[in-house]
Order: structure tokens, then sequence, then C-alpha cells
């Protein structure tokens, strides 16, 4: 199955500063997803992000706030904009492969 | 529209005594449902997965689950807890363009 590198593991940032996220995927896949997990929190779906076309995001998440890049079709970034500390949350991204989906290890994120 | 609900927040059980984890579902159409689990600090692990074949699925570390149609369930179970099963266990289904839905999860300890 694929494997996914996430990075970075964990960050602290700065309240209005932005962080991006990146995942690198060991082979070509069309479609990644992003979530965010809020602390004590399940994981919820950010968008969909395919190659060649925009992200498609879910009710209560948009583009100026998680803008999201999928140049090819093995690599995705995910930016959090303008950062809050209602923002700390853990960052995952996922893929479909053959034998179900794969998780990247997540991107702890605390916002101060 | 689909959707998992974890009946269960929190499951206590003493080691070697049986598991069970509760999971209902609500699918429009023949769901695809896996189970999860997060170990603290750790990314998310497939256990294993339902996608229309045996009802019965067998997983990883002894875990099964069974899904009956009827009673609209996936209950997670194990015969005999070990310490190393503490953890954070999601119950999620395959929804509209592959978008996963995930449960609110249940925090399961186990005592010596």
């Amino acid at each position: 199955s694929a494997v996914i590198s996430q990075k970075p593991s964990r960050d602290i940032c700065q309240r209005g500063t932005s962080l991006t996220i990146q995942c690198q995927v060991d082979s070509q896949v069309t479609m990644m997803f992003w979530y965010r997990q809020q602390p004590g929190q399940s994981l919820t779906l950010i968008a969909t992000a395919n190659q060649g076309s925009e992200a498609t995001y879910e009710s209560g998440f948009v583009i100026d706030k998680f803008p999201i890049s999928r140049p090819n079709l093995t690599f995705s970034t995910l930016t959090v904009s303008n950062m809050s500390p209602e923002d700390s949350s853990i960052y995952l991204c996922s893929l479909r492969g053959l034998d179900g989906y794969t998780f990247g290890s997540g991107t702890r994120l605390t916002v101060v | 529209a689909q959707s998992v609900t974890q009946l269960d927040s929190h499951v206590s059980v003493s080691e070697g005594t049986p598991v069970l984890l509760r999971c209902n579902y609500s699918s429009s159409y023949s769901p695809s449902l896996f189970w999860y689990v997060q170990h603290p600090n750790k990314g998310l692990q497939l256990l294993l997965k339902y996608t229309s074949a045996a009802t019965l699925v067998k997983g990883i570390n002894g875990f099964e689950a069974e899904f009956k149609k009827s009673e609209t369930s996936f209950h997670l179970t194990k015969p005999s807890a070990h310490m190393s099963d503490a953890a954070e266990y999601f119950c999620v289904v395959s929804g509209y363009a592959d978008k996963l839905i995930f449960g609110t999860g249940t925090r399961l300890q186990v005592f010596p």
C-alpha cells in the first residue's frame, strides 16, 4: 500500500501567521484528502484535492483559510492561514488505495 | 447521507476480558465500513474493513467485526484485551466521492 510522508510532525506558531503542511506519496494517486482533528475530537474532512483542479471544500471550510495545492499526483500541501488559537489541531492527509485509506502521521499544530 | 454513531465514548475492561466497541451506521446504499485505531501521539491505523464480502471481518491484533444489515451495526470485538489495546477507536463509513465519515470515537482503557 502507498506510504505518505507528512511534515512537519508538529509546530508551534504565532497567531496571525501561516503554516504549510506537506504530504508526499510514494506512488501516484488521483485524490487526496485533508482532515482536521481538534483536541479530544474526531476527524473532520476539510477538503478533497484532485490533481489539476481546485480543491473541493466541505461546509465550514473555505479556500482563503485553508488553501490547498496539488501540483502533481504524488504531492499536496495544506496551508493554515492567519492562524488563531482555535486552529490548534492535528491535521492529516489521506488517500484511498487498493487496500483502503492510508493516513499521514499527522501535523500537531499549536497556535499561541 | 451516510453517518456513523459510536454508542460509547469510553469503555473500560480488565486485561484478558472481552472487548466490545459498538457502532451503528446509516447509509442509503451498501456501505464500506472501517475500524481505525489511534494510539496516543500516533497516527491512524486500519484495524479492519468491510466492503460487501464476508459479513464477519477479521482484522489485525485479534480484532474482528460483524456487519449486520438488519441491525445497521458494525461492532468491534476482541476475545481477550491486552494492555497494548488501550487507544482511541474510530468507526468510519465511506460516503459520497470516497469521503470518510468518522464516528466520534471510543476510548478504550485496559486495566491490569
